[in-house]
């Protein structure tokens, strides 16, 4: 079946110019979570949802970042002015559900590069 | 804050060496622990996990991992490696509710034929 997929796979952008990430994950899956990988500080937590509902958001570097999903389904990452320091690779992962019991089955991610 | 600390970066192998990757984590209450592999290219895959139950666990591929509570750590392991064991190897803990995985820096290790 399906995997978990996000788009676009790579995004250029430049300094100050807000983008969208998207996620699709498994069909069925309740939860979603969202990290970033960059050289500097590794694989790095920054939201969940169950549901549509986001119970921690204090994952998230700054408040230039926000996530929402809708339908318990898509979910986009949306980075306002962006900066050099956001150029990163983003993934997304879902699971069944969000207990302790669950894998995380991760996408390929978005690498973001800002200039 | 719980860490998770992997003690090599960088491991070179020839084939059919053995391999044993360090995991340690700071968190002292109950946990759940994973081993994810990055194949060049490719995303993240679950190579193990630990729940409950017996410590020694086996993953895909011939990896397995031992959890020793005392230590906390979680250390993987594989007797013969190959080739195509060259990747990034993450080690991450959960636990339960809201939060997501805390993964260490990762170690990369490439085989030499």
């Amino acid at each position: 079946g399906a995997g978990v997929s996000q788009s676009p796979s790579n995004k250029v952008t430049e300094k100050g110019k807000d983008v969208e990430l998207r996620c699709d994950p498994i069909s069925g899956h309740t939860a979603l979570y969202w990290y970033r990988q960059s050289l500097g500080q590794g694989l790095e937590f920054l939201i969940y949802f169950q549901g549509n509902s986001a119970p921690d958001k204090s994952g998230l570097p700054s408040d230039r970042f926000s996530a929402e999903r809708t339908g318990g389904s898509v979910s986009t990452l949306t980075i306002q002015r962006t900066q050099q320091e956001d150029s990163a690779v983003y993934l997304c992962a879902s699971s069944p559900g969000g207990g302790t019991y669950n894998e995380q089955f991760f996408g390929p991610g978005t690498r973001l590069t800002v200039l | 804050a719980q860490s998770v600390s992997q003690h090599n970066h960088h491991v070179i192998l020839s084939e059919a060496a053995s391999l044993e990757l360090g995991c340690n984590y700071s968190y002292g209450g109950t946990v759940n622990l994973f081993w994810y592999v990055q194949y060049p290219g490719q995303h993240l895959q679950l190579l193990l996990k630990y729940f409950s139950g017996d410590p020694l666990v086996k993953g895909i591929k011939g990896f397995e991992a031992e959890f020793i509570k005392s230590k906390f750590s979680f250390n993987l392991r594989k007797p013969s490696v190959q080739w195509s064991d060259t990747a990034e190897y993450f080690c991450a803990v959960k636990r339960g509710g809201a939060d997501g995985l805390t993964f260490g820096k990762g170690t990369h290790l490439i085989i030499q034929p």
